[in-house]
């Protein structure tokens, strides 16, 4: 059974850091690109970023390139969302999700997600 | 950047057929995907490429696809279809991946 499982949310002030870590089991981890995908609080969803399965490509939504940076530990399966110079408007939940590249890209599984509130 | 208009909500009854659309331009050339949301948790996979049924999703969903619209339709509605649908497409662009609005369904 596929499984993804986020961490690493939580409150944070303006202009801060997050990181977070997404745990990957039942498929092979290192044979599939991965993504993140947030969702504001009332709001619809917004991919943020995906990564290739050795990590040499990356792939932001404009409103967090040069802020946030998408990795990967193949030996750990796990995925990371490190979020810098955080914004109000960067609040949401975040779901890693795998991608399903078949004729498009879409999402066949996702975690449950981990809320990131950047409030003072 | 490419823009997908999804209705903002969709009504019907148990036992009747609910189709909610997705609009973009020539979106007819682009694989679509939909999702479902229920409240609470995380988005499932229901529809990729436009047609194709992901693991475990009954044959009552289904997908089409043509010149500026895309539309998922559930036949006999049941309780358990109240949710949120989005559409996604790829697009080949600085944004590649674009959802939709999401359309809210509700079941009398």
């Amino acid at each position: 059974e596929v499984q993804l499982v986020e961490s690493g949310g939580g409150l944070v002030q303006p202009g801060g850091s997050l990181r977070l870590s997404c745990a990957a089991s039942g498929f092979i981890f290192s044979n599939y690109w991965m993504s993140w995908v947030r969702q504001a609080p009332g709001r619809g969803l917004e991919w943020v970023a995906n990564i290739k399965q050795d990590g040499s490509e990356r792939y932001y939504v404009d409103s967090v390139e040069g802020r946030f940076t998408i990795s990967r530990d193949n030996a750990k399966n796990s995925l990371y969302l490190q979020m810098n110079s955080l914004r109000a408007e960067d609040t949401a939940v975040y779901y890693c999700a795998r991608d399903l590249r078949k004729e498009g890209i879409s999402f066949d599984y996702w975690g449950q997600g981990t809320l990131a509130t950047v409030s003072s | 950047s490419y823009v997908l208009t999804q209705s903002p909500s969709v009504s019907v009854a148990p036992g009747q057929t609910a189709r909610i659309t997705c609009g973009g331009n020539k979106i007819g050339s682009k694989s679509v995907h939909w999702y479902r949301q229920r409240p609470g948790q995380a988005p499932v996979l229901v529809v990729y490429d436009d047609s194709d049924r992901h693991s475990g999703i009954p044959e009552r969903f289904s997908g089409s696809n043509s010149g500026n619209t895309a539309t998922l339709t559930i036949s006999r509605v049941e309780a358990g279809d109240e949710a949120d649908y989005y559409c996604q497409v790829w697009e080949r662009s600085s944004d590649p991946v674009v959802f939709g609005g999401g359309t809210k369904l509700t079941v009398l």
